[in-house]
């Protein structure tokens, strides 16, 4: 079974709007991290935002933040303001284990396209 | 001042090759990775190490063999290149057991194609 899913391959934003690209996980760990990272044409991975499982408000780094619903095991991750540069694939994934033995278990992609 | 960095970038060989990937990190994290980056973009884990010691081997085939001479350094040699082997390889490391600090940082990842 898919520990993270995103049913989204692909979006299509005008440039200025707002966007929610989803994200579902599951684990029975009670302990876990979830993270988006965006991945541009040149192809590096860029780290967005971090969520922790015990954290009580919800992330915001700049223009991205996430809506996390723990109850319903879901992390979107919204980007205000769309910019032409955020065109991209953007990953969720969820850090699992810990002390040594951690590993990011990572979603299929959404691929972003901002419209001008 | 590179965080992560990987060598080569580009690598282009022929089926039954041996290749190494080399990966440094200057960021004193002592965990490091090797993801494997297939053509639909997905990417999956291959090992972690943690201190030199080898932690997670997620069936990776024996012909992938990762070694870590130091903290820094995590090298990733393949025997027997098969054209499935074809793929972006990240590097990344991270300092476990640091809450939100641990992220992990990614190296700019190596394009291997086995023709």
């Amino acid at each position: 079974a898919q520990k993270i899913t995103q049913t989204q391959p692909g979006m299509f934003v005008q440039e200025k709007e707002a966007v929610t690209l989803d994200c579902t996980y599951d684990t029975s760990d009670p302990s876990y991290g979830l993270f988006w990272y965006k991945q541009p044409s040149s192809g590096e991975m860029i780290f967005l935002i971090y969520q922790g499982s015990y954290d009580q408000q919800n992330a915001t780094e700049g223009r991205y933040s996430l809506n996390f619903q723990k109850a319903r095991k879901s992390a979107n991750l919204v980007i205000s303001a769309s910019q032409l540069g955020d065109s991209a694939m953007y990953f969720c994934a969820m850090r699992e284990g810990n002390f040594g033995n951690e590993k990011l278990t990572f979603g299929t992609g959404t691929r972003l396209t901002i419209i001008p | 001042d590179t965080a992560v960095s990987q060598t080569p970038k580009y690598l282009v060989t022929q089926m039954g090759n041996d290749k190494s990937i080399k990966c440094e990190q200057n960021l004193g994290h002592d965990t490091m990775y090797w993801y494997k980056q297939d053509s639909k973009k997905f990417l999956k884990i291959m090992f972690s190490y943690n201190n030199k010691e080898l932690i997670i081997n997620e069936t990776v085939p024996n012909r992938f063999s990762p070694k870590s001479p130091d903290k820094a350094h995590l090298n990733l040699h393949i025997n027997s290149l098969e054209l499935g082997d074809s793929a972006v390889y990240f590097c990344a490391s991270s300092q476990v057991g640091q809450g939100r600090l641990d992220e992990q940082y990614f190296g700019p990842g190596t394009r291997l194609t086995v023709t």
